[in-house]
């Protein structure tokens, strides 16, 4: 399995402001995604994280809001932008080994408040 | 969008106690995962179904995938209280994960 850690761990943010998020590796990994679960929820797919091309983003999730970053195998950013109360959640990055039919392994998360 | 549900959405059991969770898809899975997340955890894969009808177990937990792949549970046998967490499934391509099962066990 992969090692993955994630950057910041937590965080407390004005509301109008950014966060980037990293997400690292410890080897390659074709597939990297990033996930979003409220407090007690359920896991929600924001978007795969494409080396070289732009993300694949899911429903309800626009590139505005959520861009991203994927420059090698090995690591990835997820910038939370012009954020509200609303985007508070943890937010997950996970790498699997080809396609999403494979397991994933998750970083342990970057809890997100906005005040 | 595709959906896979998950009930029930809690289960307290006293420790020793058995506990299932199940898991539904409206249409055909290529396979289903299953993943554990202690509390203030983040999810740990425990295991992936691919064959119509098959049964894995891994010490006191077993997991089936139904005939027609749409459906698929996980059975804690003389549950323990390692066993808190919430257990989720997941299915589709991008993976769509269950709302999980919430287990609480009782000592």
């Amino acid at each position: 399995s992969a090692v993955i850690s994630q950057k910041p761990s937590r965080d407390i943010c004005q509301r109008g402001t950014s966060l980037t998020i990293q997400c690292q590796v410890d080897s390659q990994v074709t597939m990297m995604f990033w996930y979003r679960q409220q407090p007690g929820q359920s896991l929600t797919l924001i978007a795969t994280a494409n080396q070289g091309s732009e993300a694949t983003y899911e429903s309800g999730f626009v590139i505005d809001k959520f861009p991203i970053s994927r420059p090698n195998l090995t690591f990835s950013t997820l910038t939370v932008s012009n954020m509200s109360p609303e985007d508070s959640s943890i937010y997950l990055c996970s790498v699997g080994r080809a396609s999403g039919a494979n397991e994933q392994f998750f970083g342990p998360g970057t809890r997100l408040t906005v005040l | 969008g595709q959906q896979v549900m998950q009930i029930p959405q809690y289960q307290h059991v006293q420790e020793g106690e058995d506990f299932t969770t199940y898991c539904n898809s409206s249409t055909t899975l290529s396979n289903i995962q299953w993943y554990k997340q202690r509390p203030g955890g983040h999810p740990v894969f425990l295991i992936q179904l691919v064959k119509s009808g098959e049964v894995k177990k891994q010490k006191r937990l077993t997991f089936q995938f139904g005939e027609a792949k749409k459906n698929s549970s996980l059975h804690i046998t003389a549950t323990q209280t390692t066993d808190v967490g919430t257990y989720f499934c997941a299915g589709h391509t991008p993976l769509v994960f269950g709302k999980g099962t919430r287990l609480s066990v009782i000592a």
